[in-house]
C-alpha cells in the first residue's frame, strides 16, 4: 500500500533552519511528482511546493520562495525539504503528498503522509 | 485563484443530505477541482478530483459537480463517520485551497 512518512520536524528559532524528509513506499517513487502542503494549527491548508518525478523541475509558493529548497533521491525513495530563514509564520504541520496525476501537471493530492510539526519560536 | 467555501459550518443529523459549495475567483481550467475530507488529528483524504471523479475507495454517497467557477460536493446521506472538515482545491493554476466547511453533528 502507498505510504508516505515525514520526519525531521521540531522546534527552531526564527532565522534558523530545518530539513524535513519524506520516505515513500508502496509505489514507483520515480514515476510521481511529490508536493509539500502545510497547515498551521487549527487553520486551513496551504500548498508549499512541488518537485517533479525526475527532480529537475521544482515550484514553490511565493510565501516560501527563496527560503525553502526541495530535492529528492529516487534511489532511496526519499524527498527532502530544506527550510532556511524560518519565520514564526512558518509554524505548521507539514505534509508530503503524492501528485494524483503522476508526473503530469495535475496538482491534486491522492495520498498524504501523517505530517510533521514545525514550530518556529524564540 | 481565490477559493471561497460556504457555509463555514453546517449542523446536521445522520441520514441528511449535504451540499457544500465552493466558488473560484476566476474560471478553473479544465475543471481541475478536488475535494478533501479531514478529521481532527488526521491528514486530509482525497474524495473527488476533476470536479466529479471519485477517488479510489470513496463511497458513492459522495459526489462532485460543477464547472467554471462554481462547484458542489454532495453527500447523499450523512453517515456518522462523515462529520469532518471539507476543503476544495483548484489545480488549474498552481494550487489553492478554500478555507473549509465544517460538517458537525446537530
Amino acid at each position: 500500500q502507498v505510504q508516505l512518512v515525514e520526519s525531521g520536524g521540531g522546534v527552531v528559532q526564527p532565522g534558523g533552519s530545518l530539513r524535513l524528509s519524506c520516505a515513500a513506499s508502496g509505489f514507483t517513487f520515480s514515476d510521481y511528482a511529490i508536493h509539500w502542503v502545510r497547515q498551521a494549527p487549527g487553520k486551513g491548508l496551504e500548498w508549499v511546493a512541488i518537485i517533479q518525478h525526475d527532480g529537475i523541475n521544482k515550484f514553490y509558493a511565493d510565501s516560501v520562495k527563496g527560503r525553502f529548497t526541495l530535492s529528492r533521491d529516487n534511489s532511496k525513495n526519499t524527498l527532502y525539504l530544506q527550510m532556511d530563514s524560518l519565520r514564526t509564520e512558518d509554524t505548521s504541520f507539514y505534509y508530503c503528498a503524492r501528485n494524483g496525476g503522476g508526473s503530469s501537471w495535475s496538482w491534486h493530492f491522492d495520498y498524504w503522509g501523517q505530517g510533521t510539526l514545525v514550530t518556529v519560536s524564540s | 485563484i481565490v477559493m471561497t467555501q460556504s457555509p463555514g459550518t453546517l449542523s446536521l443529523s445522520p441520514g441528511e443530505r449535504v451540499t457544500l459549495s465552493c466558488r473560484a475567483s476566476q474560471t478553473v481550467n479544465s475543471n481541475q477541482l478536488a475535494w478533501y475530507q479531514q478529521k481532527p488529528g488526521q491528514a486530509p483524504r482525497l474524495l473527488i478530483y476533476a470536479a466529479s471523479s471519485r477517488a479510489t475507495g470513496i463511497p458513492d454517497r459522495f459526489s462532485g459537480s460543477g464547472s467554471g467557477t462554481d462547484f458542489t460536493l454532495t453527500i447523499s446521506r450523512l453517515e456518522p463517520e462523515d462529520f469532518a472538515m471539507y476543503y476544495c482545491q483548484q489545480y488549474g493554476d498552481s494550487a489553492t485551497f478554500g478555507q473549509g466547511t465544517k460538517v458537525e453533528i446537530k
